[in-house]
């Protein structure tokens, strides 16, 4: 089955607390993107990536970091977690980063930050 | 059926009614669109997509309207059913740069 997978799905850490959510997909597609989602503010980008090793910010990428070491894999580093990165996230793929390519989301990820 | 002129973050419609979902979008340079369905404790979920060359495109009980001129993207939903019942977005993108989202609509469909 075609699908984007998160994990975990809850999450729950304290400040300045590094943690990861992994992010992968089976359909060997090229354009895979990290959004945010939070009440009132609708679904914001925060990191994508075309291709393998190829990266690039968003519309809110302060206090992220990713990867793209592998082609289905793009996990979502917070160094230092705070507060505010409490939020509802969600990874998406799509066969290619031009117009015309339907993305992909995963089931999305709930961090709560003390 | 039940629509809006302008963006509003709720509709509530009767089931079998026509549903009309408007949403503005900023970037005149934007030219791909596409709206997504969101149901509690989902990811978003494609539901119809149209270039900006194009003004209509229908799919399943689905049609997509376009107008460029006033920047205006509309879903409209025929023979709205309870399992209609969501959040939808409007999305934009230039070129394959960064998707952007609109607010989002809530649809409440009753039996």
């Amino acid at each position: 089955e075609a699908q984007v997978t998160q994990n975990p799905r809850y999450l729950i850490t304290v400040t300045g607390k590094k943690l990861t959510v992994t992010c992968s997909q089976n359909m060997n597609h090229e354009y895979m993107s990290w959004y945010r989602q939070d009440p009132g503010l609708g679904l914001r980008q925060i990191y994508y990536s075309m291709n393998v090793e190829v990266t690039d910010k968003g519309d809110v990428p302060e206090g992220y970091k990713v990867s793209r070491k592998e082609k289905r894999n793009f996990p979502l580093i917070l160094e230092s977690p705070s507060p505010n990165q409490t939020s509802l996230y969600f990874c998406a793929s799509s066969l290619s980063s031009g117009s015309g390519y339907e993305q992909y989301f995963g089931p999305g990820t709930r961090l709560t930050v003390t | 059926g039940e629509s809006v002129g302008l963006h509003l973050p709720t509709l509530s419609v009767q089931e079998g009614d026509n549903s009309i979902i408007n949403c503005a979008y900023s970037n005149s340079a934007s030219d791909y669109f596409i709206w997504y369905k969101q149901e509690s404790g989902k990811g978003p979920q494609f539901i119809i997509d149209i270039r900006s060359n194009m003004d209509k495109r229908q799919g399943q009980r689905v049609t997509v309207l376009l107008n460029k001129t006033v920047k205006h993207l509309s879903l409209q939903i025929a023979a709205t059913q309870p399992g209609d019942s969501a959040v939808y977005f409007c999305a934009e993108t230039q070129a394959g740069t960064a998707l952007i989202f609109g607010k989002g609509t809530t649809l409440s469909v009753s039996s």
